[in-house]
């Protein structure tokens, strides 16, 4: 059974649609979080929920909106998509905001055409 | 939290020990180093990490120098399969608060193992 799972891995749209990226863990987890890889591969931290609570909202635009409907989801929503959307999204889960080891899914290649 | 300076390559005969340094000389008291490494088009996952002593587990060993201000990631016996981006992050312990609690990644080391 895959740990953090992230639906879809490929998602090519067109500016301005509206699009969600799903995850589930399947770990118990308390903590999840929302990571973007650019196209120069660096890898910074957008969100984190921990118990269905956001505690970290780095410097994303309102345009992208986490909803967590228990703790074992987090899921994206991004309105108005824009050229430089296109990223590679990660989930990720750790067992509380301490937690030693966060579990990263498989990654959703988002493309805006 | 503190930046990290690791070389931007680095290549390795397969099953030789890879040994892959980085510099954290303005690391804190309450700051861990972490290893974390990215196999194409995967996932980051968690290798190991310490915080003054040094630690091994089932993948890696991690040598932290005695004035933390540096350290270095060995894999025993590198294989095909390890090649890599390796992240090395200093990370603040818990009672920093849980907002900077939270993993930072620099650009790492893109580790190839050679046949």
């Amino acid at each position: 059974d895959t740990a953090v799972s992230q639906t879809p891995k490929y998602l090519v749209t067109q500016m301005g649609n509206d699009k969600s990226i799903k995850c589930e863990q399947n770990l118990g987890h308390d903590t999840m979080y929302w990571y973007k890889q650019d196209s120069k591969k660096f890898l910074k931290i957008m969100f984190s929920y921990n118990n269905k609570e956001l505690i970290i909202n780095e410097t994303v635009p309102n345009r992208f909106s986490p909803k967590s409907p228990d703790k074992a989801h987090l899921n994206l929503h991004i309105n108005s998509l824009e050229l430089g959307d296109s990223a590679v999204y990660f989930c990720a889960s750790s067992q509380d905001w301490q937690g030693t080891e966060a579990f990263f899914g498989q990654g959703t290649r988002l493309t805006v055409v | 939290d503190a930046k990290t300076t690791q070389p931007p390559s680095m290549d390795c005969a397969e099953g030789r020990a890879a040994n892959l340094p980085c510099n954290h000389s303005t690391i804190s008291g309450n700051e861990y180093v972490y290893w974390y490494r990215q196999i194409h088009s995967q996932g980051p996952q968690y290798i190991i990490h310490g915080l003054k002593n040094n630690e091994t587990n089932e993948m890696a060993s991690l040598i932290i120098t005695e004035d933390r201000k540096s350290s270095t990631l060995i894999l025993p016996h590198a294989t095909l399969r390890d090649t890599a981006v390796y992240y090395c992050i200093v990370r603040k312990i818990a009672y920093s608060g849980a907002g900077s609690y939270q993993l930072t990644f620099g650009k790492g080391t893109k580790l190839s193992v050679i046949p």
